[in-house]
């Protein structure tokens, strides 16, 4: 199976502050990548696929970039609403594998 | 726009078959579109993706669960479904139901909680 390894597991920020999360595959997975936001009690909901595609609806203040093994995911302008659980997936082969995910919280 | 419901039991004794079916409303189960999808989520941990059922009925399952798996499409109802035999507390969890067009899994139920205890 491949690994995906996200750092950090937790991130402090300010509303209006800029985050980056990182997502690193146990091997090449090309641009198979997602990225989710996972608030408590709440299903996941998709943000990014094929590392850096806006999933509908989805406002621009969140970006992916990367290929290979190393992706990162991009969070502007925070929100209150912004702070949750935030988790990559990678799709390029079976299973398809989560990272542990990171844990956005406001300082 | 699709929608998911998942349903059943949310208690179970070990042993017991958990059995799940997941709703979809918005869209045909049919129509080729999607790979129909199971996910569970731990208490308090991260997602583990269990497998997918198409439309033809063609699966794939995660190797981990060890062949404890099975999923089923019922056309006519619109719905899928999950079972897993022999369950025990490791299988305590959030199981989630979620559509995959290859690229992103896109729509979610909201998720139903299944506890494992004697």
């Amino acid at each position: 199976d491949i690994q995906m390894t996200q750092s950090p597991s937790s991130l402090s920020a300010f509303v209006g502050d800029r985050v980056t999360i990182t997502c690193r595959a146990s091997q090449g997975i090309s641009n198979h990548l997602a990225w989710f936001q996972q608030r408590p009690g709440k299903a996941p909901k998709s943000l990014i696929f094929a590392a850096s595609s806006l999933q509908s609806g989805v406002p621009p203040k969140f970006s992916g970039r990367g290929s290979g093994t190393e992706f990162t995911l991009t969070i502007i302008s925070l929100q209150p609403e912004d702070f949750a659980t935030y988790y990559c997936q990678q799709y390029n082969s079976y299973p398809y594998t989560f990272g542990q995910g990171t844990k956005l919280e406001i300082k | 726009q699709v929608q998911l419901q998942e349903s059943g039991p949310g208690l179970l004794k070990p042993s017991q078959t958990l059995s799940l079916t997941c709703s979809v409303s918005g869209g045909s189960i049919s129509s080729g579109v999607y790979y129909w999808t199971w996910i569970r989520q731990h208490p308090g941990r991260g997602l583990e993706w269990i497998g997918y059922i198409y439309n033809s009925g063609n699966t794939y399952y995660n190797p981990s669960l060890k062949g404890r798996v099975s999923m089923s499409v019922d056309t006519s109802m619109n719905h899928f479904s999950l079972k897993m035999p022999s369950v025990t507390a490791a299988d305590t969890a959030v199981y989630f139901c979620a559509t995959d067009d290859g690229e992103s899994l896109e729509h979610w139920g909201q998720g139903t909680l299944v506890t494992v205890s004697s």
